[in-house]
C-alpha cells in the first residue's frame, strides 16, 4: 500500500511554544489529507481536512487559529500547534487518500505524540 | 452528525472467533471501513464494504447491511498478535468518522 510519513514521531515542548508536524505522502499525490487527534484509549477525532492549494476545512469545535494547517504541495501537509498548552498533549495522526482512483483506503502516518510541559 | 456504536472490549482465547458489531447513524453514507490499531501505532486498513454482503480477506471478514445500518468484523483463528483496538469507520464522501474502538485481548 501507499506510504504516508509523519514527522516527528514524538515531541516534548514547553507551554506557550509552537510545534510543527509534517505529513508526507511518499508514493502518491494526495490532494486531500486529514488530521486527527487521539486521546489515550479513545477514538480518532477528525480535526480538519487539508486541501492542496486552498484553506483547510476545520471540524466544529476545532480552533483554526490554534491548529494551523498548510498544504503547500500534493505531497506535504503541515499542522502547527500554536501556543501549546498541556491540554494539547495528545497523539496527532495524519492520513491521506488518493481520491482520483477507486481506492477507498486511507493511509495513515505513524502519528506524533505531543507532550506539552 | 453521525454516531457509531461498537463494544468497548472483547476477550478471547487463541484460535477462537470474535465478531465485533458496529451500528451507525449518518447521512451521506458511502461505506463502512475497519481499521486495526496497536498500542502507540497508526491505524492500518483491514476492510471496506460499500455494498451489502460479506467481504473476506484471509482470517478477517467484514459484513454490511445498509438497510439495518449495521456491520461487523469477524476475526477468525485468533492469534496473540491480533490483540489491538479495532475501529469501524463510516465513509461520508471523502471523510472517515471513527467509532470509539473495540479493544480485543487474546489470551493464550
Amino acid at each position: 500500500g501507499a506510504v504516508v510519513s509523519q514527522h516527528p514521531s514524538w515531541v516534548i515542548c514547553k507551554s506557550g511554544t509552537s510545534v510543527k508536524i509534517e505529513c508526507r505522502s511518499l508514493d502518491f499525490q494526495a490532494t486531500t489529507m486529514f488530521w486527527y487527534r487521539q486521546f489515550p484509549k479513545q477514538s480518532l477525532m477528525l480535526m480538519a481536512t487539508s486541501n492542496e492549494g486552498s484553506k483547510a476545512t476545520y471540524e466544529q469545535g476545532v480552533e483554526k487559529d490554534k491548529f494551523l494547517i498548510n498544504h503547500a504541495s500534493l505531497t506535504l501537509s503541515t499542522l502547527t500547534v500554536t501556543s501549546a498548552h498541556p491540554e494539547d498533549s495528545s497523539f496527532y495522526i495524519c492520513s491521506a487518500r488518493d481520491l482520483k482512483g477507486a481506492n477507498t483506503e486511507a493511509f495513515f502516518g505513524q502519528g506524533t505524540r505531543l507532550t506539552v510541559v | 452528525g453521525q454516531s457509531l456504536e461498537q463494544p468497548s472490549e472483547v476477550t478471547a482465547v487463541e484460535g477462537a472467533i470474535v465478531q465485533i458489531n458496529c451500528t451507525y447513524q449518518t447521512s451521506g453514507f458511502y461505506g463502512l471501513s475497519w481499521y486495526q490499531q496497536h498500542d502507540g501505532g497508526a491505524p492500518t486498513f483491514l476492510s471496506y464494504n460499500a455494498l451489502d454482503g460479506l467481504e473476506e480477506t484471509g482470517r478477517f471478514s467484514s459484513f454490511l447491511s445498509r438497510s439495518d445500518s449495521y456491520g461487523y468484523l469477524l476475526l477468525q483463528e485468533l492469534q496473540m498478535k491480533d490483540s489491538a483496538s479495532y475501529f469501524c469507520a463510516v465513509n461520508r464522501d471523502y471523510k472517515l468518522s471513527f467509532g470509539a474502538g473495540t479493544t480485543v485481548t487474546v489470551r493464550a
